[in-house]
């Protein structure tokens, strides 16, 4: 069964500080990995998207890199802000016969705090 | 604006009284999705559609039917509510179903509770 692992669960920084999350998967091939942050009681809302032939994408203060051979994914904020405080899923969905069903991950909810 | 909208945001309802959730996009968009959000468990997908007339299950589409009778309209309905289909909902749209290549926009996010 396809499954996405995030880790932390939860993390609490400081505002200004850097932070890096993590992505693991299962699912195999893939079409693609994508990273959305989710406000409180709000729809996601994209940040990158990666095919499995990228290691890197930004925008902005986040950098999302792949390393498909050992099926992670990380998202790393730098220089975080009061509205970094959200949740952030990680979504891989597979490559195969015409399968459109994403798989997600359950969110690591990031608090920045002053 | 471009945006997905969903209505309603908020509803209460008895078991087993039908009742259909709406959602419209205005980008033109060939894909169209519906997910659930619960506390502790990632989004899952109940169903989705890649064009006018053409819809599959996701992976949780028991107890849902939909249609997609307009490109712009995709209704997500409840026949038989039942305490269990409380939850958040949202609706998703994005160009085409190629996944690898375009975005996907959410709407707001129906919170359903059924009593």
């Amino acid at each position: 069964k396809n499954q996405v692992e995030q880790s932390p669960q939860s993390l609490i920084i400081l505002e200004g500080k850097n932070c890096t999350l993590q992505c693991n998967y299962t699912v195999s091939p893939f079409s693609n990995l994508r990273w959305y942050k989710q406000d409180t009681g709000r729809g996601p809302v994209s940040l990158t998207i990666m095919t499995f032939s990228e290691n890197t994408k930004s925008n902005g203060r986040y950098t999302a890199t792949l390393d498909a051979d050992t099926k992670q994914s990380s998202l790393h904020i730098t220089a975080s802000q009061l509205s970094d405080s959200a949740s952030y899923i990680c979504v891989v969905s597979p490559l195969s016969g015409g399968s459109y069903i994403p798989t997600f991950g359950r969110g690591t909810s990031l608090i920045v705090h002053p | 604006e471009a945006q997905v909208t969903q209505n309603p945001r908020y509803l209460i309802t008895v078991t087993g009284k039908k009742l259909t959730v709406t959602c419209s996009q205005n980008m033109n968009h060939e894909y169209m999705s519906w997910y659930r959000q619960d506390p502790g468990l990632g989004l899952r997908q109940i169903y989705y559609s890649m064009n006018v007339e053409v819809t599959d299950k996701g992976d949780v589409p028991e107890g849902y039917k939909v249609s997609r009778k307009e490109k712009r309209n995709f209704p997500l309905i409840l026949e038989s509510p039942s305490p269990n289909q409380t939850s958040l909902y949202f609706c998703a749209s994005s160009l085409s179903g190629r996944w690898e290549a375009y975005e996907q926009y959410f709407g707001p996010g129906t919170r359903l509770t059924v009593t």
